[in-house]
């Protein structure tokens, strides 16, 4: 069965402060990795997508991904009151075909202004 | 210009009665998929589909079947409607089986 596994928290963070947000993941066969945020009353939005190991920098985001510890990240520098959401890691076990994206239950991050 | 968009985005009904959401995309995707996150919060992938195949979460009832009219579309209709099934619904689409974009979703509750 495929699980992915993220601290629901909260995760309490100083404004400008680096928040780091972690996943684990069952499935060996995974390809596709990806960090999605939820506001409350709204839909998940795509920040980041990972497929290979190492980081990936976008703005202030950066994702790692290490597929021999099945473990990814995100790191999130100079927090901001506006990064205050739910985190969901997510993750495609196929590299191709309509699979679905198997997701952890959400790390709530506050920033603390 | 709305890149997946769902309708109705609320939607209150009786148990036992029939009902659908309709989905569409504007991103020239090739696979849409439907979830269904519950009141604890927890995203879960119901149905993916596109031109050559669906794929059925085996944990969703029979009661639920996706119908796409063409490829921008992939409605869900939903038979026999029970209070277990309330909860939000999202539609999402992708390209091959890269980043999925969601829809706004659809808050069902049935009483």
């Amino acid at each position: 069965q495929k699980e992915v596994e993220q601290n629901s928290g909260p995760l309490s963070v100083p404004e400008g402060a680096i928040a780091s947000l972690n996943c684990t993941y069952s499935d060996r066969g995974s390809q596709s990795f990806f960090w999605y945020r939820q506001y409350s009353g709204k839909s998940p939005e795509l920040i980041m997508s990972i497929y290979s190991n190492g980081d990936k920098e976008d703005g202030r985001f950066t994702a790692q991904l290490n597929k021999a510890s099945q473990y990814v990240s995100l790191l999130i520098r100079d927090s901001q009151p506006s990064d205050s959401a739910t985190y969901l890691c997510a993750v495609v076990h196929s590299g191709g075909g309509a699979d679905g994206l198997t997701f952890g239950k959400g790390t709530h991050l506050i920033i603390q202004p | 210009d709305t890149a997946v968009s769902q309708t109705p985005k609320y939607l209150v009904t009786q148990m036992g009665n029939d009902k659908s959401i309709k989905c569409e995309q504007n991103l020239g995707h090739d696979t849409m998929y439907w979830y269904k996150q519950d009141s604890k919060k927890f995203l879960k992938i119901m149905f993916s589909y596109n031109n050559k195949e669906l794929i059925i979460n085996e944990t969703v009832p029979n009661r639920f079947s996706p119908k796409s009219p063409d490829k921008a579309h992939l409605n869900l209709h939903i038979n026999s409607l029970e209070l277990g099934d309330s909860a939000v619904y999202f539609c999402a689409s992708s390209l091959f089986s890269y980043e999925q974009y969601f829809g706004p979703g659809t808050r069902l509750t049935v009483t």
